[in-house]
């Protein structure tokens, strides 16, 4: 089946460092759409990027995301860390066909300290 | 646009008690999905519905578990018999369902804790 994973349950970073949170995948499909969901501190998980296109950059708020489908990734990289960015941050997978299914990766927690 | 509405917020049981989760989703919104979120893990996909019609409900442990949609807007999530593997917080969201690949919109949740 489907997969998503996400090996770093913890990234620690300095403010105004680069962060790189890792994701990795399995799918079957060849028509797949990947997402970066945030969900902070007693909030809703909410979609921070989305990608369909291989090779493409995609950015939002300051992070961006590249789907690589030659290396089966989607990692989610910042320039410069902010405190605000401190949030658990999930890796998903939803197929192009078969439904609506939407598969997430077991999520990293990202903190930044000053 | 009012988002993703559940309730309740929280809930405390005692393992063999039974409780109830309820969704609004988006208005519009035609697919409807329930996840298990168990502490400090990502998502799990319990059931998802388009309109009123279940799509996969694969991983909802049918024993205990049951979650409907009679009409295709709100939905209920059922466990029947709690059991302390269940304490998790349970989310819903809901999508457009215009195409494939759509953003999620998520509610709060509703974090049970089974004693």
């Amino acid at each position: 089946g489907d997969s998503v994973t996400q090996t770093e349950g913890l990234v620690t970073v300095t403010e105004g460092l680069p962060v790189k949170l890792n994701c990795t995948y399995q799918t079957t499909y060849l028509t797949i759409a990947f997402f970066w969901y945030v969900q902070y501190l007693n909030e809703a998980p909410q979609v921070l990027l989305r990608s369909s296109t291989d090779n493409k950059r995609t950015e939002h708020q300051g992070f961006h995301a590249t789907l690589h489908k030659s290396s089966s990734s989607f990692h989610l990289q910042k320039s410069s860390a902010q405190l605000s960015d401190s949030a658990l941050y999930y890796c998903a997978l939803s197929p192009g066909t078969g439904g609506y299914k939407v598969v997430f990766g077991s999520g990293t927690r990202l903190l930044v300290s000053p | 646009e009012a988002g993703v509405t559940q309730s309740p917020r929280y809930a405390v049981l005692q393992e063999g008690q039974a409780v109830s989760f309820w969704c609004d989703p988006i208005s519009g919104h035609d697919t409807l999905y329930w996840y298990q979120q168990p502490r400090d893990q990502g998502p799990q996909l319990l059931v998802y519905f388009r309109d009123e019609a279940v799509i996969d409900n694969s991983q909802l442990p049918s024993d205990r578990f049951s979650a409907v949609r009679p009409k295709g807007t709100n939905s209920t999530l059922k466990i029947q018999s709690a059991k302390q593997g269940d304490t998790a917080t349970y989310l819903c969201a809901s999508s457009p369902g215009t195409y494939s690949n759509e953003r999620l919109f998520f509610g709060h949740g509703t974090k049970l804790s089974v004693l």
